[in-house]
């Protein structure tokens, strides 16, 4: 099976840095994704790791070590609009290549 | 166009009431899927359809029936539900069903109250 740990809640100021973290523990590894919800609508992709190191994408960076079962999501330069659940997924080898979604980490950006 | 639609936006039903979630993409994905989220929750699978062929049930209850008419519309049935079923539905896409990292692209969903 699949364990997937994130923290439940963080808050950030505008324009500051955070980083999320994101353990796991899975049967087989396929890849990390990492996914943006806002309330009441569809998680939007953001980032796949599935290889060690860093991954850029603008404001957003994430990061894999495979051998410690760990990732995070930076943000940097925080905009309100950040505010939002992230969301770590993993698609492990057994099951059919599932995707298993952690809880989510709900991100409050303050002024 | 990496969209994928969803109709209804929403849907009350009663327990004794059957009516359809419907999805579409148009991106040529091979592999498309239905997901429940409960508020505060993070999204479960129900069921994985590769090649408009099921290829994953997560041993979900007879009263929700997919069904897959073409490579770009997938359905989700709906007969007999119970309150507890009340959630937001998601569909998602992918390029292919597989080992790769292709990532999923999720509709807006359907938000489903069983009363």
């Amino acid at each position: 099976g699949q364990n997937i740990d994130q923290p439940t809640e963080m808050t950030a100021t505008e324009g500051a840095i955070v980083q999320i973290n994101c353990t796991y523990q899975t049967s087989g590894f396929n890849g990390l994704f990492w996914y943006q919800q806002h309330a009441g609508e569809a998680p939007t992709f953001l980032s796949y790791n599935v290889l060690d190191g860093l991954e850029e994408k603008g404001r957003f960076s994430s990061f894999l070590s495979r051998s410690k079962g760990y990732s995070y999501l930076l943000l940097k330069e925080l905009q309100m609009k950040d505010s939002a659940s992230y969301l770590c997924a993993v698609k492990g080898t057994g099951g059919g290549n599932k995707l298993t979604f952690g809880t989510g980490t709900q991100l409050k950006v303050e002024l | 166009d990496t969209e994928v639609t969803q109709t209804p936006k929403h849907l009350v039903m009663g327990m004794t009431n059957k009516k359809s979630l419907k999805c579409e993409q148009h991106m040529g994905h091979r592999a498309m899927y239905w997901y429940k989220q409960k508020a505060k929750k993070p999204p479960e699978l129900m069921f994985v359809y590769s090649y408009e062929k099921l290829s994953i049930n997560e041993s979900v209850p007879s009263r929700f029936s997919p069904e897959c008419p073409n490579s770009s519309l997938l359905n989700l049935h709906l007969h007999a539900l119970q309150p507890e079923d009340s959630a937001l539905y998601l569909c998602a896409s992918s390029q292919d069903w597989g080992a790769a990292g292709y990532e999923q692209y999720f509709g807006p969903g359907t938000r489903l109250t069983v009363t």
